[in-house]
């Protein structure tokens, strides 16, 4: 089956402008997160979708970041507009099942660099 | 919140045996990810344990003490595609996951 897929796998903007990451997930996964990894931090959780529904958005750092996963199908998450702090690696994982423990399935990130 | 400690980096020879150790202080537990993460690729899966003991799968082993808060995964017969940033992850009940900032493994021939 196909994985994770995200795009654009990098994307370099300037403060201000907007961005849109995409990510799909495996077909059939009800569940879909975001997480986020900043330079030398760690990998940290922003939000997670149930089908179409936001679960839980508790990660989400402030309202420049916008999450939709319209259908329940890809997700996009915006940030707009984008400051020098939200430069990072923007990781997309998604489950079939709550509580499955092989269930996450992680992308393979959009680097995104702000100038 | 939840604080996840593991080493920055570990070095060690092909054939040799690397233990990589994590520390965990965590509310509402509900089990233990091992990933692997190679640069630019996405963390894969390696292990979960959620009661303790061993979890063994070919040349990776995973324990897990949940009264000590404490992992470690183990890396028998290492080869040199075995270099990559080794994370651990602790889910909680609200299914989020916490990361430790990653361990990164080079083998050297």
């Amino acid at each position: 089956e196909a994985g994770v897929t995200q795009f654009p796998s990098h994307s370099v903007i300037e403060k201000g402008q907007t961005v849109t990451l995409r990510c799909d997930p495996i077909s059939g996964h009800d569940n879909l997160y975001w997480y986020r990894r900043v330079m030398g931090k760690e990998i940290k959780f922003l939000l997670h979708f149930v089908k179409e529904s936001k679960q839980d958005e508790s990660g989400m750092p402030n309202n420049r970041f916008l999450a939709e996963r319209t259908g329940g199908t890809y997700s996009t998450l915006k940030v707009q507009p984008a400051e020098l702090e939200d430069s990072g690696v923007y990781f997309c994982a998604s489950s079939q099942e709550f509580g499955q423990a092989y269930g996450y399935t992680f992308g393979s990130g959009t680097r995104l660099t702000v100038v | 919140g939840q604080n996840i400690d593991q080493p920055t980096e570990m070095t060690a020879t092909e054939g040799a045996i690397v233990q990589i150790n994590c520390t965990y202080q965590t509310s509402g537990f509900n089990g233990l990810f091992w990933y692997q993460q190679h640069a630019g690729e996405a963390p894969t899966f390696l292990s979960y344990n959620v009661l303790d003991g061993l979890e063994e799968k070919g040349r990776f082993s995973s324990f897990l003490s949940r009264s000590k808060g404490y992992s470690y995964l183990l890396l028998k017969e290492l080869q040199m595609k075995d270099s990559a940033s080794y994370l651990c992850a602790v889910r909680t009940n609200d299914y989020k996951l916490s990361f430790g900032a990653g361990t990164t493994v080079t083998v050297r021939a």
